[in-house]
């Protein structure tokens, strides 16, 4: 079992520009959940998906938008970037059956944007 | 509104000694309640994780939690600190409202372990 698997690791985004993030879940898992982790920060939620639609958000503009597929793989983008959305994004993944608790979520190990 | 808050940002414990990190929330019912480890550059581990029943939890690598209603703590301990233990820590609670669908994470602690 691979676990929850984002990608990529890293990379390096130009202010005003828009970005991508992958997750895939564990298997077994239909939800998805993503955090932004500032540095020195403890991570912040974002959002929630589930049967592909946006379930729950937390405080973050309409910059932050989502997907989530068939296949219950998600997809985090950000438009406009600013050098502050600089930060950890974590992916969180929920089994089938929890309703999306975190009771049981699982973290993926994130993937740092750097936004210059 | 919401909130968890943990007062120590860096503690320091020598390897051998014991360790307790500290953990108060806010939130107007019990919580679901919870610590995580990261590792740097890695994601979050969950150490244990409190619902209800005995307030006192066992988790992981050695480490156990007290829950304390009347002081909305939920602190995290581990008798003998070894250097692997060296990481961050988060407490975090997961509120009823939206049925425990999303995680408030306290700032962190973040631990160093001297030989």
């Amino acid at each position: 079992d691979a676990g929850v698997t984002q990608s990529p690791t890293h990379l390096i985004k130009t202010r005003g520009q828009q970005v991508t993030l992958r997750c895939s879940p564990k298997s077994g898992h239909d939800t998805v959940s993503w955090y932004q982790q500032a540095l020195g920060q403890g991570p912040q939620f974002i959002f929630q998906y589930y049967e592909e639609e946006e379930r729950q958000r937390g405080n973050f503009p309409d910059r932050f938008s989502g997907h989530q597929f068939p296949n219950y793989s998600s997809e985090l983008n950000v438009n406009a970037l600013l050098l502050g959305d600089s930060a950890l994004y974590l992916c969180a993944s929920s089994p089938e059956g929890t309703g999306g608790a975190v009771t049981e979520a699982f973290f993926g190990q994130g993937t740092r944007l750097t936004v210059v | 509104a919401q909130s968890v808050t943990q007062p120590d940002i860096h503690i320091t414990v020598s390897e051998g000694a014991s360790l307790e990190l500290r953990c108060n929330y806010s939130y107007g019912a019990t919580p679901y309640l919870f610590w995580y480890v990261q590792s740097p550059g890695q994601g979050l581990q969950l150490l244990l994780k409190y619902f209800s029943g005995d307030t006192l939890v066992q988790g992981i690598k050695g480490f156990e939690a007290e829950f304390k209603r009347s002081q909305s703590s939920f602190n995290l301990r581990k008798p003998s600190v070894h250097w692997s233990d060296a990481a961050e820590y988060f407490c975090a609670v997961a509120p009823f409202s939206g049925g425990y669908n999303k995680l408030i994470f306290g700032a962190g602690t973040r631990l160093a372990v001297h030989p």
